[in-house]
């Protein structure tokens, strides 16, 4: 079936550094892409989300870049802050058109070194 | 604003016990809702959706049920608990107009013993 999956588990960076994390994803029907982010304990919140109309998308602080010819996701953390540790979960839509599901990939621990 | 709720926030419970927990969305209408179970250190498994009252589809074989016995309430339930029920179960929904985007519930811890 359809698998979202993530190059690395687990990722460190120091405070003030930007962080990237990325994502692969297989299901070449996929046309929505959205990250959360993932705090201990508690559940997932938005982030941003990309159509596949989209190369890029702009949020605060947050970039999403989308390149559908090697099916990859990556998002973009500028100028890390100890609050942005947490698990970073890509998903997609997979051919799950009509009930909005969504196919989410095993995450990436982010850890903020101060 | 749209909130949603589920409780309990914990539970332990041991095996062979039924389980119920209780997901409620507040400030949207017909909207889309979903279980998910979370191992520890895991990905999001989606467990069942629903699309409307008394609609519910299951995504894999398993010892739980689910109910949508009104618009915004989603139950999810089980006869006799097993140890692999254990984890971290949460409810999200989405609009039910093709936008994809879901909106977490703050999950339930369930420790089965």
């Amino acid at each position: 079936g359809e698998s979202v999956g993530l190059h690395l588990p687990t990722l460190s960076v120091q405070e003030g550094d930007n962080s990237i994390i990325n994502c692969a994803y297989s299901n070449s029907a996929s046309d929505y892409f959205i990250w959360y982010k993932q705090e201990s304990g508690k559940g997932p919140q938005f982030i941003i989300d990309i159509r596949s109309n989209m190369d890029k998308r702009q949020g605060q602080r947050v970039t999403v870049l989308l390149n559908k010819t090697v099916k990859h996701l990556s998002l973009q953390i500028a100028a890390t802050q100890p609050g942005d540790s947490a698990v970073y979960f890509c998903a997609e839509n997979g051919s799950n058109f009509g009930n909005e599901k969504l196919t989410f990939g095993t995450g990436t621990r982010l850890t903020i070194i101060p | 604003s749209q909130t949603i709720h589920q409780w309990p926030a914990t539970l332990v419970q041991p095996v062979g016990s039924p389980l119920s927990l209780e997901c409620t969305v507040e400030g949207t209408s017909n909207p889309n809702l979903y279980w998910y179970r979370q191992a520890a250190g895991r990905g999001l498994q989606l467990l069942f959706y629903s699309v409307g009252i008394g609609q519910i589809s299951s995504e894999v074989p398993q010892n739980l049920s689910a109910s949508r016995p009104q618009d915004r309430q989603f139950i999810l339930s089980s006869k006799k608990l097993l140890l692999s029920d254990s984890g971290f179960y949460l409810c999200a929904w989405s609009t039910g107009t093709g936008m994809y985007e879901q909106y977490f519930g703050p999950g339930t811890r369930l420790t089965v013993t």
